[in-house]
C-alpha cells in the first residue's frame, strides 16, 4: 500500500515556466512533508519542507501548498530552469517515527530551453 | 562542512554472497537513516539509528542488518545476497536525533550489483 502517491510520473516544461507535481497521502498523522531533489549519480537533496500548521511555503523559486482537507501537497517552481531538470520527490513522515519518511515515486522533470 | 560520506561507491558482488556498506555522518548529526532505491519499489526505509540503538525499522527480511558507533557512523549488512537486492543504498544524517522528525541530508548512495 502506497502511503504518498506522487503525479506526474514525467513533466516537460519550457523554461521560464512553471512546474507543479503533486502529492497525496492517506494517513492524517503524517506532520512533516519534505521535497527532495535528486540528479543522476546523486542522492537526494533537500529542497523545501512544510508543515501541516501552515498552508503555504515559499523559498525562492520555490513553494509548497499544502491543502490538509484534501490530504494533498504539491510543488510549485516557478521560471523553471534547465538546471532544474531532475527527479523530485515529495515525502511523508510522522511524529515520533524518527525520520522514516515515506517517499513518492517520483516525477522527471525535463525543463526545455 | 562535509556532507554525508558514503563508502564505496560502487560494489559488484555475487549471490550469495555478504556485503557491508559504510556511512559517515555530518558532523554533529547524530541520527543515521538508511534506504534502498530501486526503479521499481522506489526509495523504501530500512532502518534508522540514534545513540547506536536502532528506533525504526522497514518491512525488509532478516538478512538487511545495521548498526551505529560511539562516532555516530553506521555501517549496514546485507548477507545472502539476492539479484533483487540490486539497487542503490542511501544513507541519510539528522541533526537532533531526539525530535520527532527534522531535515534529512542524503549521501551519494553506494550502488550494489549482484550478479
Amino acid at each position: 500500500q502506497q502511503q504518498v502517491k506522487q503525479s506526474p510520473q514525467s513533466l516537460i516544461v519550457q523554461k521560464g515556466g512553471i512546474s507543479i507535481i503533486n502529492c497525496a497521502y492517506e494517513n492524517t498523522a503524517f506532520d512533516y512533508f519534505p521535497w527532495y531533489q535528486q540528479f543522476p549519480g546523486k542522492g537526494p537533496a533537500l529542497l523545501i519542507a512544510i508543515r501541516p500548521d501552515v498552508s503555504e511555503k515559499k523559498e525562492g523559486r520555490f513553494t509548497i501548498s499544502f491543502n490538509k482537507s484534501a490530504k494533498q501537497f504539491s510543488l510549485h517552481i516557478m521560471d523553471s530552469q534547465p538546471g532544474d531538470s531532475a527527479t523530485y520527490f515529495c515525502a511523508a513522515s510522522k511524529l515520533g517515527n524518527f525520520n522514516k519518511f515515506y517517499f513518492g515515486s517520483g516525477t522527471k522533470l525535463n525543463v526545455k530551453p | 562542512k562535509a556532507g554525508v560520506t558514503q563508502t564505496p561507491r560502487y560494489l559488484i558482488k555475487t549471490r550469495g554472497q555478504q556485503v557491508t556498506l559504510s556511512c559517515s555522518p555530518i558532523s554533529g548529526h547524530r541520527s543515521v537513516s538508511w534506504y534502498q532505491q530501486t526503479p521499481g519499489q522506489g526509495l523504501q526505509f530500512l532502518f534508522e539509528y540514534f545513540s547506536e540503538t536502532q528506533r525504526n525499522k522497514g518491512n525488509f527480511p532478516g538478512r538487511f542488518s545495521g548498526r551505529q558507533f560511539s562516532n555516530s557512523r553506521s555501517e549496514m549488512n546485507v548477507s545472502t545476497l539476492e539479484l533483487g537486492d540490486s539497487a542503490l543504498y542511501l544513507c541519510a544524517s539528522s541533526p537532533i536525533g531526539q525530535a520527532p522528525n527534522t531535515e534529512a541530508f542524503f549521501g551519494q548512495g553506494t550502488r550494489l550489483t549482484v550478479v
